[in-house]
């Protein structure tokens, strides 16, 4: 069974300090990991993805991820927050069912506060 | 390339009325998925296709509720009769292209807000 868990809602952070969204996961398979950013009014765009290649994933904007097979984590990091990255963030694993087929579960998201 | 393009941006309409939401993927992709977004249930998948075809519409809501998707390029959300809990933004997101398919990122669209009075 597939399952992402996004283990805080809401995450408040300073302009210049760091920032780290938590994701877990849960998969049969070797499964494909993304992040990805939605801000208000706007459809959700690709942060990053990570496909069994490079455990550490950069992605755009300063953001990079780190798969861990060991933890099934696969945590969202930036060295220091913009007030440009106030945004709800969404954790999805991606695998291929029994049919052949993709398979997407995507996490309840954490809105990411930026304090300036 | 356009990305996905989703119409309208904005629907209101009385309850009771039917509802056509559009999408058109990114060509060359094989993969289209329907989601609706409210705030109480946050980002729901309620069908997708492959090919064309419907490979899983267990999230759609009940038999007010259809989709099709007559060609690789055009795909429609029907909702028949709406109902005020019908309001939500609804997302069209696409994905393919060379590779596994379970690699391959989905591209949304902006995404329709329906509001239904």
């Amino acid at each position: 069974a597939q399952s992402v868990t996004q283990l805080d809602s809401h995450v408040s952070v300073s302009e210049g300090t760091p920032v780290l969204l938590r994701c877990n996961y849960s998969s049969s398979y070797s499964p494909s990991l993304f992040w990805y950013v939605q801000h208000p009014n706007k459809g959700l765009q690709l942060l990053l993805k990570y496909t069994s290649a490079a455990t550490l994933v950069k992605g755009i904007n300063g953001f990079e991820a780190e798969f861990k097979k060991s933890e099934t984590s696969f945590h969202l990091t930036k060295p220091s927050a913009h007030m440009s990255d106030a945004a709800e963030y969404f954790c999805v694993v991606s695998e291929r069912n029994s049919g052949g087929y993709q398979k997407v579960t995507f996490g309840i998201g954490t809105k990411l506060q930026v304090i300036p | 390339d356009a990305g996905v393009i989703q119409s309208p941006r904005h629907e209101v309409t009385e309850m009771g009325q039917e509802v056509t939401l559009r999408c058109k993927p990114i060509s060359g992709h094989d993969y289209l998925f329907w989601y609706r977004q409210t705030m109480m249930r946050g980002l729901e998948l309620l069908i997708y296709f492959n090919n064309n075809v419907p490979i899983d519409d267990s999230g759609m809501p009940e038999d007010r509720f259809s989709a099709k998707m007559p060609n690789a390029s055009f795909s429609t959300l029907k909702i028949q009769p709406s109902e005020p809990r019908d309001s939500a933004v609804y997302f069209c997101a696409s994905s393919g292209g060379e590779g596994a398919p379970e690699d391959q990122p989905q591209h949304f669209g902006d995404g329709t807000r329906l509001s239904i009075l």
